[in-house]
């Protein structure tokens, strides 16, 4: 099906532990981003892309990295967990960089201990 | 700084009746787009209806639509016929630029109204 695959959906990790959160979408979409949801905070803008090879700040940047080497993929580094990153991550792109339409992944649930 | 507000943390509706979800916003851009996205357990975002501030017909999908109120920069989405399949949690959006002046765009976000229908 189209659309925006996240994987993993659920990952525990360690303060102190690096992984990325991959992103993939097959809509040919330039505009990738990603955003994180907090409890009571709505989502928020980390990091976004409007195309391959071209990344930019959002809101809340620290302790994650992104970079965009193909239109399909935008994967979110997180350096060195901290507990404060424990969050449900959400992908998503758009077919313009001022587009209206978004569409999300469904989301990464990452705890950390 | 730009917002959205949700001033209904959580609302309640029996199945088949009628309920209003309410949003306000702030901004100083002349044309702007506003969204109502939800989420149900599932934790996926689904859009649910969409508005573009140049129009000034209210938009429509289905049993869902809004009252849109520039002026007074209001974005409230009425759910007719409530079904169970309606319980889940609203957000309430707005694009706003990313950097004040520039051209790329972001979603911002309301804190989300969670909706209970009863049967």
């Amino acid at each position: 099906n189209a659309g925006v695959t996240q994987t993993p959906k659920f990952q525990v990790l360690k303060t102190g532990q690096s992984m990325t959160l991959q992103c993939a979408q097959d809509m040919n979409h330039e505009y990738m981003s990603w955003y994180r949801q907090d409890p009571g905070m709505g989502l928020r803008l980390i990091h976004y892309s409007v195309g391959a090879g071209i990344t930019d700040q959002g809101e809340v940047p620290n302790g994650y990295n992104v970079s965009r080497s193909t239109t399909e993929d935008f994967p979110l580094r997180l350096l060195s967990a901290a507990p404060s990153q424990t969050s449900v991550y959400f992908c998503a792109s758009s077919n313009r960089r001022d587009s209206y339409g978004y569409t999300f992944g469904s989301g990464t649930r990452l705890t950390v201990v | 700084a730009q917002t959205v507000t949700q001033s209904q943390p959580e609302m309640s509706v029996q199945e088949a009746e009628t309920v209003t979800l309410s949003c306000t916003y702030d901004t100083s851009e002349s044309d702007y787009y506003l969204f109502w996205y939800k989420q149900p357990p599932s934790r996926q975002m689904i859009l649910v209806i969409r508005q573009e501030a140049y129009k000034q017909q209210n938009a429509t999908e289905n049993r869902f639509s809004v009252n849109f109120q520039k002026a007074a920069k209001s974005f409230s989405l009425k759910i007719s016929d409530s079904q169970l399949g309606d319980a889940a949690m609203y957000f309430c959006a707005y694009r706003t630029r990313v950097k004040s002046g520039g051209s790329n765009y972001k979603l911002t976000f309301g804190k989300g109204t969670l909706l209970t229908v009863n049967p």
